[in-house]
């Protein structure tokens, strides 16, 4: 069965760095592309970034453009997503989520998320 | 960018009553590619529908999606108890940004 597992949250200071990891597991990982979704405490789901199959091309959100970075290992089965100049805004419960095909597909499978606190 | 914009923000109806959840695109979503998920407090969402109208694996058939263009449809046939939750819509495909709408409560009345 697909298991998308994600690590790597925790709590940073404004203006820190953090980098979230994806293990994924049950698919073959490099025929799919990879998603990263958030949601802030008591908000809705928001849309971050893209990866597609075999990791060349790249799509962002413009509130994390520049900022946050994806990328994909598919020797490793993971996904990555590196997050610099972090805000208080970026404060959320960041899902991985695997399209259903190699491109910006519907998300057919969400990992648990992991929590990412930006506080002074 | 295509916003979504998703009424009514709460709809509260009792156990075995018809919900009936609106998305609306600022401009037409092209070949249907519109998703609905629902998210129950502490979980992941949950893909239901796809491609505006087909059911995801394991979706009960009380769960379908309708609609085209600008317009489309959550139809909740007969509520279970298991129903009650937040849903949202979702634009995919290879226009980005991947853009959700706001999302429906569906609550006990």
């Amino acid at each position: 069965q697909v298991q998308l597992v994600e690590s790597g949250g925790g709590v940073v200071q404004p203006g820190g760095s953090l980098r979230l990891s994806c293990a994924a597991s049950g698919f073959t990982f490099s025929n799919y592309g990879m998603h990263w979704v958030r949601q802030a405490p008591g908000k809705g789901l928001e849309w971050v970034t893209f990866i597609w199959y075999g990791g060349n091309n790249k799509y962002y959100a413009d509130s994390v453009r520049g900022r946050f970075t994806i990328s994909r290992d598919n020797s490793k089965n993971t996904l990555y997503l590196q997050m610099n100049s972090l805000r208080e805004e970026d404060t959320a419960v960041y899902y991985c989520a695997k399209s259903d095909s190699g491109g910006p597909g519907y998300f057919d499978y969400w990992g648990q998320g992991i929590l990412v606190t930006v506080s002074s | 960018e295509i916003v979504l914009t998703q009424s009514p923000g709460t709809l509260s109806l009792s156990p075995g009553e018809r919900a009936t959840l609106s998305c609306r695109a600022s401009q037409s979503v092209s070949s249907g590619y519109l998703a609905w998920y629902q998210q129950k407090p502490g979980q992941p969402p949950r893909l239901l529908i796809y491609g505006a109208s087909s059911r995801a694996t394991g979706i009960p058939d009380r769960f379908s999606g309708s609609g085209s263009g600008t317009d489309f449809t959550l139809t909740i046939s007969r509520l279970e108890p298991e129903d009650f939750a937040v849903y949202y819509c979702q634009k995919y495909g290879d226009s980005p940004p991947l853009t959700f709408g706001g999302g429906t409560k569906v609550e006990i009345k």
